[in-house]
């Protein structure tokens, strides 16, 4: 079976902070993992997978197995980052699980 | 490009009836479809996997007969919800995955189905 948890529902810093939302997955095999972003009133929208090690918008993420981890992160967060944050796996099966999201608010 | 639709994007009926959602892939053909649900405030639920000329599969717990799903071409698969009721009121979701040129396993989103069953 596989797993995904945020443990924070809602997380809120000030605009340059840095940011972190955390993630952690259980999977027995090799994993993909993806952080998913939605915005207010708009759709799931694809933030970056660890495959491909980049970085959008400032943000970052480091898969790390022994800590079974894929936590999102940006040295600078802007108000325009606020939104709900997703982070999902995909096995074997190449489906998609989801974590319960993170609602990030960046505050002025 | 990579664009999901999804038809109606909200809907009203009374208990008892039938709905019918549209997932439609705008400039890609999608062999594999997904079709999600998300209550208020929770995470996305994969209720099912769409393939293309095939039957769906189904997630653990999820009724077929009553979320019927059809994928009848590679730009469209459909979910109809049969004798809705108050309970099956949610956010429905669906995504369409690996456009030909998409190197990555990846999937596009529609932007959801509100279903609100009276």
């Amino acid at each position: 079976a596989q797993r995904v948890t945020q443990p924070e529902k809602l997380l809120s810093v000030f605009k340059g902070a840095p940011v972190e939302l955390k993630c952690n997955y259980s999977y027995s095999g090799s994993p993909e993992l993806f952080w998913y972003v939605q915005y207010s009133r708009q759709r799931l929208q694809l933030l970056l997978r660890h495959i491909s090690r980049e970085s959008i918008k400032g943000f970052t993420a480091d898969l790390n197995k022994g800590e079974t981890s894929f936590h999102l992160k940006k040295p600078f967060a802007q108000e325009e980052d606020s939104a709900m944050y997703y982070c999902a796996l995909s096995g074997s099966a190449r489906q998609l699980t989801f974590g319960s999201g993170t609602q990030l608010t960046v505050l002025p | 490009g990579a664009v999901v639709s999804q038809h109606p994007s909200r809907v009203i009926c009374k208990s008892g009836t039938s709905v019918k959602i549209e997932c439609r892939s705008l400039d890609f053909q999608a062999t594999t479809m997904f079709w999600y649900r998300q209550f208020p405030k929770q995470s996305l639920m994969l209720m099912a996997t769409s393939n293309e000329g095939s039957k769906a599969t189904y997630e653990q717990g999820v009724e077929k007969d009553k979320f019927l799903i059809n994928h009848a071409s590679l730009t469209l698969s459909t979910l109809t919800v049969t004798s809705a009721h108050p309970e099956d009121s949610s956010f429905y979701i669906c995504s369409a995955r690996n456009p030909p040129r998409t190197a990555y396993n990846e999937q596009f989103f529609g932007p959801g189905t509100r279903l609100t069953v009276l």
